[in-house]
């Protein structure tokens, strides 16, 4: 079975700074990625996913994500962050024809901005 | 709106009682997952269909919880004999993905379950 962790449960940073949120999984065969958000009192959203070809994949609102196979990673940057990116956000995998099609999350980094 | 609809939206029951949900998918989805999500946690799967056909399903689904999709549209998730740790907020969502072919899921807002 696969699992995700992710590194950083709350963040805080200051409007303009730049992100990083950490994520790795343990599988050993194909999986897709995707990191979603989920901004208060709405409903998860995809912001970007990764299936095959380009390791970096770009996003919704600025974010862009790098899969990385030989460290099992799939981080999420955005060069300048806004009041707006404040949300939680979850790094996802799964692996469809693996017998694991429903989607794997980890556990979630709760990102504040402060203006 | 087009999007993924769940109802009820919250729903407080007492310890003992059985609960259903209700899923109703993006038009033309064939595939609808349920997640269940706890304070602090990532959303949790527990099974999926792909049309009528149940193909997965999660430990976590225990023998109390059942799932449907008749007719391979809308879905129910039914809880018996509800418990405190029941409590969470239970997810739908709906991709148009064939087997074997990654696909994003759509979210719906989901239902809050509460058992006193």
């Amino acid at each position: 079975a696969q699992s995700v962790s992710q590194h950083n449960h709350h963040v805080i940073l200051s409007e303009a700074a730049s992100l990083e949120l950490g994520c790795n999984y343990s599988y050993g065969g194909t999986v897709n990625l995707f990191w979603y958000v989920q901004y208060p009192g709405q409903h998860l959203q995809l912001l970007l996913k990764y299936f095959s070809g380009d390791p970096l994949v770009k996003g919704i609102k600025g974010f862009e994500a790098e899969f990385i196979k030989s460290k099992f990673s799939f981080n999420l940057r955005k060069p300048s962050v806004q009041w707006s990116d404040t949300a939680e956000y979850f790094c996802a995998v799964n692996a469809p024809g693996g017998g694991a099609d429903g989607l794997t999350f980890g556990k979630g980094t709760h990102l504040i901005i402060q203006p | 709106d087009t999007g993924v609809s769940q109802d009820p939206r919250h729903k407080i029951t007492k310890r003992g009682q059985n609960v259903t949900f209700r899923c109703d998918p993006i038009s033309e989805h064939n595939r609808l997952y349920w997640y269940r999500q706890t304070l602090g946690q990532g959303p949790e799967f527990l099974t999926y269909f792909q049309n009528e056909a149940q193909l997965e399903k999660s430990r976590l689904l225990s023998d109390r919880f059942s799932a449907e999709r008749p007719k391979g549209s809308f879905s129910t998730l039914e809880i018996q004999r509800t418990e405190q740790g029941d409590s969470a907020m239970y997810l739908c969502a709906s991709s148009p993905g064939g087997a074997g072919i990654g696909t994003e899921a759509f979210f719906g807002q989901g239902t809050r379950l509460t058992v006193v």
